[in-house]
């Protein structure tokens, strides 16, 4: 089983709905991470997250320290967001990213 | 302030040969982390540096190595390639008031024939 599991691994919206992405987790961490990967590679940090919520324009991303889950919520979602969202534990002592495998996301228009 | 680069961006190489990849942190950070990215296992980490200094190493063999520099820039090394070695190497660096951030590089894909 993957320390790091993300639901759905795939997923497909029409522009303007409401998006969840989720993150499971089995191991300690003191932080996670949402990434977002666009074709061609590029990683980029979206939230950090070791408690409660996080807000930045159309996204929110929550965790729930107990359950060891956490959700990334895309509000009046937009063709642009079309990606590939990785949900990313800190955990260890050095402080060491553990990956979830993503979850695609294609916005129609 | 410039963000990480990454040197070559794509890469050809055919079995048993063997490859440095190199990284270019964010000024100021002293922490470089490589990840391998491959369509079937997602991105896995391999190893990080802290000033000059392999901190903790993923579970890769010992074909993959890395070191890096005293101005923090690293390189990664893959020797005696492998099919199953092509993939996305991603680095990303972190340092004073990024916290637990790390910025990534764009990557260099690796192709292996």
């Amino acid at each position: 089983k993957n320390e790091v599991e993300q639901s759905p691994q795939n997923l497909t919206a029409q522009e303007g709905e409401f998006i969840t992405i989720n993150c499971s987790y089995s191991v300690g961490i003191s932080a996670l991470h949402w990434l977002q990967q666009h074709p061609g590679g590029g990683i980029v940090s979206l939230f950090m997250l070791s408690s409660g919520k996080k807000k930045h324009g159309r996204l929110i991303a929550t965790i729930n320290i107990q359950e060891k889950h956490s959700s990334l919520h895309i509000t009046a979602s937009h063709p642009r967001d079309s990606a590939v969202y990785i949900c990313a534990v800190v955990s260890g002592s050095q402080g060491n990213l553990i990956f979830g495998k993503g979850t695609k996301l294609s916005v129609k228009p | 302030k410039a963000g990480v680069t990454q040197t070559p961006r794509y890469l050809i190489k055919t079995r048993g040969q063997q490859v440095t990849l190199s990284c270019s942190p964010i000024s100021g950070h002293r922490s470089v982390s490589w990840y391998q990215q491959t369509p079937g296992q997602g991105l896995q980490f391999l190893f990080e540096y802290f000033s000059e200094t392999q901190r903790n190493k993923g579970n890769f063999p010992g074909r993959f190595s890395g070191r890096q520099f005293s101005n923090s820039r690293s390189e990664m090394n893959v020797s005696t390639l492998e099919l199953g070695d092509s993939a996305l190497y991603l680095c990303a660096s972190r340092g004073p008031g990024s916290g637990d951030t790390q910025y990534f590089g764009p990557g260099t894909r690796l192709t292996v024939l």
